[in-house]
């Protein structure tokens, strides 16, 4: 069973802090690590995504770290603010049928 | 350029009856790609179409059946409703096998 594995379940940062989430994959025929951002009663929406064959990639306050040798990779959201507070998810595809392996997902939650 | 769109927004059935669930890709997009996403969880892949042909499917029953028209929107069919059928079913857009998938806002349905 193809897997991704998301930490935390649910996280308190405060305002102006960096929010830190993390994911592990098994499959190695993955080659594009997405990562979506959700709020209650809406669809998921693309954040920011990786390839494999860099390391690290940053929009604007989000910084996508990825370890491959690991099968890691982290989402890392600077300076948070409180319209950061979503349900993001890593998600992991690979192969023709553009299958996304969705993480269970973290409960951000930026305190004002 | 508009975005995926998906109706009805809310649904309540009951346990054995059929429904279906529409969904109008975004402009430019041949690929749609359907989720289910039960309560605090990940979205699951349910299947996808690719110009009107089933491209991959992922760990659902026969009765679970899609179509994809020749604008590219689609349908999802649920027959014999189940009670763990009720979730939010979420449709996703992209150009052919281009890993950017775009989702809709996502149907909500209960089942009784």
């Amino acid at each position: 069973q193809q897997q991704v594995k998301q930490s935390p379940q649910s996280l308190i940062v405060q305002k102006g802090g960096i929010s830190i989430i993390n994911c592990a994959y098994e499959n190695t025929a993955f080659d594009y690590f997405p990562w979506y951002q959700q709020f209650p009663g809406k669809g998921p929406a693309l954040l920011i995504a990786i390839r494999p064959d860099v390391s690290e990639k940053k929009e604007g306050r989000f910084t996508i770290s990825f370890n491959k040798s690991a099968k890691q990779f982290s989402l890392h959201i600077m300076d948070s603010q409180p319209g950061d507070s979503a349900t993001y998810f890593c998600a992991a595809t690979g192969g023709r049928d553009d299958k996304i392996i969705f993480g269970k997902g973290t409960r951000l939650h930026i305190l004002p | 350029e508009t975005g995926v769109t998906q109706s009805p927004t809310h649904l309540i059935k009951t346990r054995g009856q059929q429904v279906t669930l529409r969904c109008s890709s975004q402009s430019g997009h041949n690929t749609v790609s359907w989720y289910q996403q039960a309560l605090g969880q990940g979205p699951q892949f349910i299947f996808q179409y690719y110009r009107e042909e089933e491209n991959g499917r992922g760990n659902f029953p026969p009765r679970f059946s899609g179509l994809q028209f020749p604008n590219y929107s689609s349908e999802l069919n649920v027959n014999a409703l189940e009670l763990d059928d009720s979730a939010l079913y979420l449709c996703a857009s992209s150009f052919g096998f281009n890993y950017e998938q775009y989702f809709g806002p996502g149907t909500r349905l209960t089942v009784t």
